[in-house]
């Protein structure tokens, strides 16, 4: 089945810096990658997804590339705030598998 | 449009009761997803559900198990529970069977003592 290896698990940065995330799939039959961001105590939000047939996508301060020949896509947050400072969790899915496989997450924690 | 509920939002239950927890998609969603997420391992997938029919299910043992009703709510229920069951239990919907847009409720903090 499918795996999702994500990596920093913890990301300390600078107000205004970038913060870049990057996961790795293994199912070459992926095809659809969201972002979710779930603050303390709150539920996962989608914040930006990509499809396979799309190598980039920005939504002001976010944005998603993906790799499909490396397996691998990345979440980069420019200008990064304090209100970023949140769990980034990516995932995969595609196929018929009929499910979201998610990393285990990124705690990003932006310093003011 | 109203986003997805569940309920209860707080369970604690014993060792070896059972416990049902109830998932309310968006309007129109027809896809149901259920996760429990722990500190440790992260969101992992119970199943799916797509007009009442499962079509995936995760790596948990037969006490886990759920359905889809006709209007796409979902229940999953746990029997005989654990302590390792204690988690946040997270549902989650889309529109379409491709998993795109998939939206999250609040999730169900279950304690098992």
């Amino acid at each position: 089945g499918e795996n999702v290896e994500q990596h920093p698990s913890t990301l300390s940065v600078q107000e205004g810096d970038s913060a870049v995330i990057k996961c790795t799939y293994s199912d070459s039959a992926s095809n659809y990658f969201p972002w979710y961001k779930q603050e303390l105590g709150k539920r996962p939000q989608l914040i930006i997804d990509i499809r396979s047939n799309v190598g980039e996508k920005k939504d002001q301060r976010i944005a998603v590339t993906l790799n499909k020949t490396a397996k691998h896509f990345s979440l980069h947050i420019t200008e990064t705030q304090p209100e970023d400072s949140a769990v980034y969790f990516c995932a995969a899915s595609g196929g018929s598998n009929y499910k979201l496989t998610f990393g285990k997450g990124t705690l990003l924690t932006v310093n003011p | 449009k109203a986003g997805v509920t569940q309920t209860p939002r707080y369970l604690i239950k014993t060792r070896g009761q059972q416990v049902t927890l109830s998932c309310s998609p968006i309007s129109g969603h027809r896809s149901v997803s259920w996760y429990q997420q722990t500190p440790g391992q992260g969101l992992q997938f119970l199943f799916e559900y797509f007009s009442e029919t499962q079509r995936n299910k995760g790596n948990f043992p037969g006490r886990f198990s759920g359905r889809q009703f006709s209007n796409s709510r979902s229940e999953m229920n746990v029997s005989t529970l654990e302590l390792g069951d204690s988690a946040l239990y997270l549902c989650a919907s889309s529109l379409n069977m491709d998993m795109r847009g998939q939206y999250f409720g609040p999730g169900t903090r279950l304690t098992v003592t």
